[in-house]
């Protein structure tokens, strides 16, 4: 079953680039499956950041495309989401998730990452 | 984007009750349709993918149906653990977008 974790600051100030890692537990990166990003703003609902393929096409939010970078580390089984220029409204728990191009099935726990100075 | 809706935004059940939730799509996304559930503090958690197929693992209670614009998530009999907030997702096109949530409370 495969597993997700993410990590990174959870403390980011504005104006600069919030980066987090996703590792994956109990499946090869490189064996296929999506792998996405999903934020959640304090009480607010969902909002799909963007996924990639583990050859390394990439799919991001239109909303987000210019500040986003999803990628994929092969070597570590892992991969990332960078995301510049934050400012408070970017504050959110941000998921990492895997799964199929259409769902998602399987979630990390999530981590909250605050916008402030 | 697609715009995704849902009816209602909260609604009050009791345990054993048949209870369904409606998501609507602002244009049609065939059966590219997506159900979670979301515990508080919890990631959200998949219960039906395409519109009607039941994801592995998940009661048989949860059933989803439609396609086109309109869509279903119906269960059977409430159980305690299911009194929590509900989304539905399109992946028809990028952004994938999501509902805005049913809250389902105890009456």
């Amino acid at each position: 079953q495969v597993q997700l974790q993410e990590s990174g600051p959870g403390l980011v100030k504005p104006s600069e680039t919030l980066s987090l890692t996703c590792t994956v537990s109990a499946y090869s990166i490189s064996s296929g499956y999506y792998w996405g990003w999903i934020r959640q703003p304090p009480g607010k609902g969902l909002e799909w950041i963007g996924s990639i393929y583990h050859s390394g096409n990439t799919y991001y939010n239109p909303s987000l495309k210019s500040r986003v970078t999803i990628s994929v580390d092969t070597s570590k089984n892992q991969f990332s989401l960078k995301l510049s220029s934050v400012t408070a409204a970017d504050t959110a728990v941000y998921y990492c998730a895997a799964g199929k191009y259409y769902y998602m099935d399987v979630w990390g726990e999530g981590t909250t990452v605050t916008v402030s100075s | 984007d697609i715009q995704m809706t849902q009816s209602p935004s909260s609604l009050s059940a009791s345990v054993g009750d048949r209870v369904t939730i409606t998501c609507r799509a602002s244009q049609s996304i065939s059966s590219y349709l997506n159900w979670y559930h979301q515990k508080p503090g919890k990631a959200p958690k998949l219960l039906i993918y395409a519109a009607s197929s039941l994801q592995t693992g998940v009661p048989s209670r949860f059933s989803g149906s439609g396609s086109g614009t309109d869509f279903t998530l119906t269960i059977s009999s409430l159980q305690v653990e299911d009194f929590t907030t509900y989304y539905c997702q399109q992946t028809y096109s990028t952004p994938f977008t999501f509902g805005p949530g049913t809250k389902v409370d105890i009456k």
